[in-house]
């Protein structure tokens, strides 16, 4: 299968409650990022996993955290829901190699609101 | 000082124009570059990457790069209205950062 797919596309949660999102990386990729995008922004920089191990994170709270497993699919999970939390989660995939990134592949994006 | 900055535009030109997207990035270590476009309610798709200082084209699309200015800039040629997006600069130095994206609107 080509291409990143994540799930859900839409959650809605309650504040306080924790989320997991889902994603799987396009064939031949190693490495998975995740970004939240709020509306009218870029996406901003979660963290990064290369061959399951977290390989850089950007300024999010540990209440974020995240897992790549051996078949280089990945989950990012939010605990303790707060109200701007509410966003876009995309996930991408790249190939890393000699410490270059070929461009990242996204997803369509979880949409999550949290009321 | 932002990582990645971009005019927020809006930028509105007419169909058959020249569209002129700029960039700056504070990371001189950074190594790759890229341009990214996102339609509305849509993931972002990558349509240029740069990685060497000058000029590279794809069809109607020029990305430039100055790494001693710390700039990278997106031209688009012969406008069309189906280029009417946000455009996003990316800057890679072990990961991606992005910046804030300019919306571009083509007016036939």
């Amino acid at each position: 299968e080509t291409g990143v797919t994540q799930s859900p596309t839409h959650l809605i949660k309650t504040r306080g409650q924790q989320v997991t999102l889902r994603c799987s990386s396009q064939s031949g990729h190693n490495t998975v990022s995740w970004y939240q995008q709020a509306l009218g922004q870029g996406p901003q920089f979660i963290f990064q996993y290369y061959r399951e191990e977290e390989n850089g994170r950007g300024n999010f709270p540990p209440r974020f955290s995240g897992l790549q497993f051996p078949n280089y699919s990945s989950e990012l999970n939010v605990n303790a829901l707060e109200l701007d939390d509410s966003a876009l989660y995309l996930c991408a995939s790249s190939l890393k190699a000699s410490k270059r990134d070929y461009g990242y592949t996204f997803g369509s994006g979880t949409r999550l609101t949290v009321v | 000082q932002k990582e990645v900055e971009q005019n927020s535009g809006p930028l509105s030109v007419p169909e058959g124009a020249i569209a002129s997207l700029n960039c700056t990035y504070s990371d001189r270590g950074s190594q790759s570059f890229f341009w990214y476009r996102q339609y509305s309610g849509k993931s972002p798709e990558l349509i240029m990457s740069i990685y060497s200082n000058g000029d590279k084209e794809d069809g109607r699309f020029t990305a430039q790069l100055n790494k001693a200015s710390q700039y990278v800039s997106l031209l688009i040629r012969d406008s069309q209205p189906s280029d009417s997006a946000t455009y996003l600069c990316a800057v890679n130095n072990n990961d991606m950062r992005f910046g804030a994206g300019t919306r571009l609107t083509v007016k036939p």
